[in-house]
Order: C-alpha cells, then structure tokens, then sequence
C-alpha cells in the first residue's frame, strides 16, 4: 500500500522551530518529486516547498523561503521540513505529498494525513 | 488572495450536474495543466483530475474536467450526498516557480 505519514508537529512559540518528517512507503520513493503543502484553521490549500527526487532541484513559497528548509533521504525513505522563526500565521496542518512535476505539468497523487503545528505563545 | 480564482461556494440538488471554475493567469493555467482535489472535512485532499482531464484510476466518470485558455472547470454530473466537499484546482505557476492552488469551493448538495 502507497503510504505517507507524517510527523513532529506540537506547539511551539513565535520564533522558534520544528522539525517535520514525513516516511513513504509501498513505493520507490527516489523516483519522486515531493512537497508539503499547508492548510491553516478553516482555510484552503497552500503548498510550501517541493523536491526533486535527487535533491537537486528545490521550490519555495515567498511567504516561507529563508525560514523554512525542505530536504529529503531516500537512503531512508524519508522528506524533511525544519521550520525557523516561526510564526503564528505558519499554524496548520501540514501535509506530506507525492509530486507528478514535468515540463507544463504538476499535480500531487498521495497525500499523508498530515500534522499540525500550532504557533502560539 | 488566492492566484487562482474559484467561487467560494456552489450548489444543486442531487441528480443535477454542478460546474466548478478556476480562473488564473497566462503564467498558470495558460501554460501548464491543471489538477482537481476533492477534500472531505478533517480528511487530507485527494486526488480527483489531473492533465486537465483524466482521472485517476477508481474516480467515477460523472466527474469531468476541461481547460480553455486561463480557466478550467470541474463539472460534476449526476450529484450524490457523497460530493459534498470542498474542490481545489492547482497547477504550476512559471514567473512564481511555485505550485499554486485556488481558494478552494465548497458544493453543497440540496
């Protein structure tokens, strides 16, 4: 079975950090593209980084580039996200993804069930 | 504000066929493919189209996508209970370099 799951969100205050992860399985994980995307309290969709299956090539949403690093281990079947200075308004679910991305094209296949931060003081 | 534009919300009885759309830009939907998600409350997102129109493998054929020119749409014909839910297109953005989605809709089945 295709299976994210994700991990290491909790409560953290403004300006401090976390450390996401996220474990794959049931398929090659190094032949993927993989992001995390975000949804705050009773708000839409918003995607925060994404991967490519070497590491080689890496995509940040303005609101997070500087703050947020997204890395991955496919020794380890695993995606990463360390979150600094955080912020009340990066409270939300974060959820770990599978990419389809090429020329022209992008759309997410699998999705985790995601984890949520919680930014308060 | 979201770069992609759906109507908050839309509606019909069951049995009737519903019309989701998706309004961007040149650097998005005018240049890349669109995708759907349908998510339930609480529940993540799941893929429903991809490519503009294909759909996943276990996706019924009442759910239909198309794109023209910086819009696409998500039709949904034969409406159930079940498809209550929110719907979110998305796509690649080329002057972000970033995925972008739109605010998301929710159907409401009458």
């Amino acid at each position: 079975e295709v299976q994210l799951v994700e991990s290491g969100g909790g409560l953290v205050q403004p300006g401090g950090s976390l450390r996401l992860s996220c474990v794959a399985s049931g398929f090659t994980f190094s032949t993927y593209w993989m992001s995390w995307v975000r949804q705050a309290p009773g708000k839409g969709l918003e995607w925060v980084a994404n991967i490519k299956k070497d590491g080689s090539k890496i995509y940040y949403v303005d609101s997070v580039r500087g703050r947020f690093t997204i890395s991955r281990d496919n020794a380890k079947n695993s995606l990463y996200l360390q979150m600094n200075s955080l912020r009340a308004e990066d409270t939300a679910v974060y959820y770990c993804a599978r990419d389809h991305q090429g020329a022209g094209n992008y759309y997410t296949d699998v999705w985790g069930r995601g984890t949520t931060v919680t930014v308060s003081s | 504000q979201s770069v992609l534009t759906q109507p908050p919300s839309v509606s019909a009885a069951p049995g009737q066929k519903v019309t989701i759309s998706c309004s961007g830009s040149s650097p998005n939907i005018g240049s890349n493919l669109v995708s759907w998600y349908q998510q339930f409350p609480g529940t993540a997102p799941k893929l429903l189209m991809y490519d503009n129109s294909k759909r996943p493998s276990g996706i019924s054929d009442r759910f239909s996508g198309s794109r023209s020119d910086t819009s696409a749409t998500l039709d949904i014909t034969g409406l159930q209970t079940g498809d209550e839910a929110d719907y979110y297109c998305g796509t690649w953005d080329y002057s972000l370099d970033s995925v972008v989605f739109g605010g998301g809709t929710k159907l409401t089945v009458l």
